[in-house]
């Protein structure tokens, strides 16, 4: 079945650890690509997209996302996490070819220890 | 510029009984989307309006669920009957028009008991 997997689930780092969170996803052909990040408290927000261009984007708050069409990846990167990033990170899939929906992965929750 | 609102932000109701979810979208935004999450799991689509139309509703779990959006501007998502599996996170997102980039609201989390 068409899916996107985040096989990180749960994540514990140290302050100015490096992260990198990875997702795959399953549609072929031509898709958007999102990661959404939910602070305590708050609500989703996105953190970074890509369309088409550069594989490498970046996103709010120092993160950077690769995109790999070989591979079928778009994983987060952020090469010195904060306190502040504790937070559950979702990436996004849209397969453009017919819909505008977004389909998520199961996200991974991040816990930043000073 | 205020963002996406969803009411209420807590709903706890007995099986059976019948639920309203309100969305009021970024103002100007034609796509209006519903999503839900149940505990765990990932987040899922339900449905998706364009202005006052339902473009996709491939994700609607059954006929409990009706999603309505008068005139195109906010919309109400109803549940009737609840039942257990009903309980999780009900998102709303909006969108402008030819944009893939969805704003999400706060959530409306359901339980049912």
């Amino acid at each position: 079945a068409q899916s996107v997997s985040q096989h990180n689930h749960h994540v514990i780092l140290s302050e100015a650890a490096s992260l990198e969170l990875g997702c795959n996803y399953s549609y072929g052909g031509t898709v958007n690509l999102f990661w959404y990040v939910q602070y305590p408290g708050q609500h989703l927000q996105l953190l970074l997209k890509y369309f088409s261009g550069d594989p490498l984007v970046k996103g709010i708050k120092g993160f950077e996302a690769e995109f790999i069409k070989s591979k079928f990846s778009f994983n987060l990167r952020k090469p010195s996490v904060q306190w502040s990033d504790t937070a559950e990170y979702f990436c996004a899939v849209n397969p453009s070819y017919n819909t505008d929906k977004l389909i998520f992965g199961t996200g991974t929750r991040l816990q930043v220890f000073p | 510029e205020a963002g996406v609102t969803q009411f209420p932000s807590h709903s706890v109701i007995e099986k059976g009984q019948t639920v309203t979810l309100r969305c009021d979208p970024i103002s100007g935004h034609d796509n209006l989307y519903w999503y839900r999450r149940v505990m765990g799991k990932e987040i899922k689509f339900l449905l998706h309006f364009v202005k006052e139309s339902k473009q996709d509703e491939s994700g609607m779990p059954n006929n409990r669920f009706l999603a309505e959006r008068t005139g195109g501007t906010y919309s109400t998502l109803k549940v009737q009957p609840a039942e257990l599996e009903d309980s999780g996170v009900y998102f709303c997102a909006s969108s402008p028009a030819l944009s893939y980039e969805q704003y999400f609201g706060p959530g409306t989390r359901l339980t049912v008991t």
